[in-house]
């Protein structure tokens, strides 16, 4: 059964960069059609897609974050990553990582599943 | 920048169906999903490209699309299936994937 976790710090200061890692097991992140995706969630608010990655490294970013967000993957170690740049406290979120099943712009294919369980980071001084 | 749009909250009594609705321009380009969320857990995905219900999700949950708005119903409402629910699709172009702001499903 494939697994999704994430890990990294839970508190991250004003204007530093956030840094996350999914770890995936019970499957290979290099597996064709799967891209692995990252999506946040504020404290009582909205799920928002940040961005996704295929193992070959293509990648597509949520437009309102693209100039913020790098999304990387280590296939050696089955796991990808989110770097999210000059922070402020409206990043404050659950993060989640996800498997993204996606079969190109135009095919309509476009879901997400299954997630990890979630990481809160907090950004304050 | 691309919306889908759901009513914040619906609610119903055991045994009734339940409908959330969620509206968009390009739902009928885009297939449309739909997740599940109890507090303090992750998404999980309830129905898929509109209809389609992944393996251990019960049967009381099914999709349903018309134009520019789909549908989530739940037959013969629980009270397990108290939670918010979110659907989501892609704009136009397909490059961008949007979700619902979310309906808090209440279960009287």
């Amino acid at each position: 059964q494939l697994q999704l976790q994430e890990s990294g710090p839970g508190l991250v200061k004003p204007s530093e960069t956030l840094s996350l890692t999914c770890t995936v097991s019970g499957g290979s992140i290099s597996s064709s059609s799967y891209y692995w995706g990252w999506i946040r969630q504020p404290p009582g608010k909205g799920l928002e897609w940040i961005g996704s990655i295929y193992y070959s490294g293509s990648t597509y970013y949520n437009p309102s974050l693209k100039s913020r967000v790098t999304i990387s993957v280590d296939t050696s170690k089955n796991q990808f990553s989110l770097k999210l740049s000059s922070v402020t406290a409206a990043d404050t979120a659950v993060y989640y990582c996800a498997r993204h099943v996606f079969s190109g712009y135009s095919s309509g294919i476009n879901w997400f599943d299954p997630w990890g369980q979630g990481t809160l980071v907090t950004v304050s001084s | 920048s691309y919306e889908l749009t759901q009513p914040p909250s619906v609610s119903v009594s055991p045994g009734q169906t339940a409908r959330i609705t969620c509206s968009g321009d390009a739902l009928p380009k885009q297939y449309a999903y739909w997740y599940q969320q109890k507090p303090g857990q992750a998404p999980v995905l309830v129905i898929y490209k509109d209809s389609e219900r992944p393996s251990g999700i019960p049967e009381r949950f099914s999709g349903s699309s018309s134009g520019t708005t789909v549908t989530l119903t739940i037959s013969g409402v629980q009270a397990e299936d108290e939670a918010d629910y979110y659907c989501q699709s892609a704009d136009s172009s397909g490059t961008f994937v949007v979700f619902g702001g979310g309906t808090k499903l209440t279960v009287l």
